[in-house]
């Protein structure tokens, strides 16, 4: 069973800060990895999808690693905003076919 | 392109009533997801549908609730008899079979209480 972990739970930061968000997962049979934002009483939004044979992917300000031997994906924002405060939450999907398993998501404060 | 639809955004009601969820998934998707967020967790996957046959249902609680996805297109989430820890947001997400499969598109939920 997969089981996906995000350390830490919050994180607060000062305006232009660059800042790591981490997703671990026990399983490394995947076939994609996908970060989403979610701001309060919103629905999810897609920020990246990473594909199983691809090891980055980026989007303007953030960018998304994964290594897959380790269990590992890392989001990197660059020069944060007090607009990308929210939770950040990353989604592990074993087939094409199968479920996406959530992590429990790391809400970001950033401070002006 | 129109998103994934999801209506009422918000809902009370009493524990023991009834209340039903609709989602409309973006054209052409044939995978169609439903799951229940409770405050400060992930989503969970109550129930998968592709087309109009379910994928998985193993944690859909089948004795209040129920879900359909008539004719292939949009799905109702149905939850009967409530329970106060029902109290979550309710989110429909859709993907498609082809491109870029199992990327995961989502509405902006709704939003149960359950007194």
């Amino acid at each position: 069973k997969q089981e996906v972990t995000q350390i830490p739970a919050a994180l607060s930061v000062p305006e232009g800060e660059n800042l790591v968000l981490n997703c671990s997962f026990t399983d490394s049979a995947i076939y994609n990895l996908q970060w989403f934002r979610q701001d309060p009483g919103k629905g999810l939004t897609s920020l990246l999808l990473i594909q199983s044979s691809q090891r980055e992917q980026t989007s303007g300000r953030l960018n998304a690693s994964l290594d897959k031997s380790s269990g590992r994906s890392t989001l990197y924002i660059a020069a944060s905003q007090p607009g990308d405060s929210a939770t950040y939450l990353c989604a592990v999907r074993r087939t094409n076919a199968g479920k996406s398993t959530f992590g429990d998501g790391t809400t970001l404060t950033v401070k002006p | 392109e129109a998103g994934v639809a999801q209506s009422p955004r918000y809902k009370i009601i009493e524990k023991r009533q009834s209340v039903a969820f609709w989602c409309n998934p973006i054209s052409g998707h044939a995978t169609l997801y439903w799951y229940q967020q409770i405050l400060g967790q992930g989503p969970k996957l109550l129930i998968q549908f592709q087309n109009n046959g379910v994928v998985d249902d193993s944690q859909l609680p089948k004795d209040r609730f129920s879900a359909e996805r008539l004719k292939g297109v949009d799905s109702t989430l149905k939850i009967q008899p409530a329970k106060l820890e029902d109290s979550a947001v309710y989110l429909c997400a859709s993907s498609t079979i082809s491109g870029r499969a199992g990327e995961l598109f989502f509405g902006e939920g709704s939003r149960l209480t359950v007194l």
